[in-house]
């Protein structure tokens, strides 16, 4: 089945730093990828996504492309805030229509950026 | 103000009791969701519906059950069948049925067994 591997946390960074989160994925058919943030003891909010292959999606200074060769939808942000400190989420829409398009996650990986 | 309501947000069950977790949308959206969260791991998916009347089982259904009686609302019942029900509980909806739909989520419910 489809599936989601991003890489462990935490990260602990300092403020204005740049930050990587490794996401890669494992699809049958063609997803879309999407990129969720969780504050402390808050639910999830999308932080952007790409539908197609090459897409760049972007919001708040993030960027993740989706690379259809490396299946990859790696997050980046080049000069991280203590404010971005959150867990963040790779998830993809399953591509069975029979589970009704919900997201497959990753497991998160927990950012701390310190002053 | 538009988006997804959940409540209560702390649910405290006892032992063989069956609660129910709330959860409502005023998005006009069709399709809504039911999450697990476990620490450390990311979300799992319980139950969803398309429409009106009509839920499937995702991933770890069993213990659970919900309802769709009308658009606006998608409550999840933990019964007592499920013996290890301390988790985060997300809600999710999304306009459409496409795989490029985002899905807007709740602020959840934690709940914790007695």
């Amino acid at each position: 089945g489809d599936s989601v591997t991003q890489m462990e946390g935490p990260v602990t960074l300092s403020e204005e730093a740049f930050l990587t989160i490794n996401c890669t994925y494992t699809a049958t058919g063609y997803p879309s990828l999407f990129w969720y943030v969780q504050y402390p003891g808050e639910g999830l909010q999308l932080l952007l996504k790409a539908t197609k292959a090459d897409d760049k999606g972007s919001n708040k200074g993030f960027e993740a492309t989706y690379r259809k060769e490396t299946t990859s939808f790696h997050l980046e942000k080049g000069s991280v805030q203590v404010s971005d400190s959150a867990v963040y989420f790779c998830a993809l829409t399953q591509t069975d229509s029979n589970s009704g398009y919900a997201l497959n996650f990753g497991k998160g990986t927990s950012l701390l950026v310190t002053p | 103000d538009g988006g997804i309501t959940q409540s209560p947000k702390y649910l405290f069950r006892k032992e063989g009791q069956n609660v129910t977790l709330s959860c409502e949308q005023n998005l006009n959206h069709d399709a809504m969701y039911w999450y697990r969260q476990d620490p450390g791991q990311g979300l799992r998916l319980i139950y969803y519906s398309q429409i009106v009347n009509d839920f499937q089982k995702g991933d770890i259904a069993e213990g659970y059950s919900v309802s769709r009686e009308k658009k606006e609302s998608f409550p999840l019942t933990v019964t007592s069948a499920q013996k290890n029900p301390t988790a985060f509980y997300l809600c999710a909806s999304t306009v459409g049925k496409g795989r490029g739909e985002t899905q807007y989520f709740g602020p959840g419910t934690r709940l914790l067994v007695l």
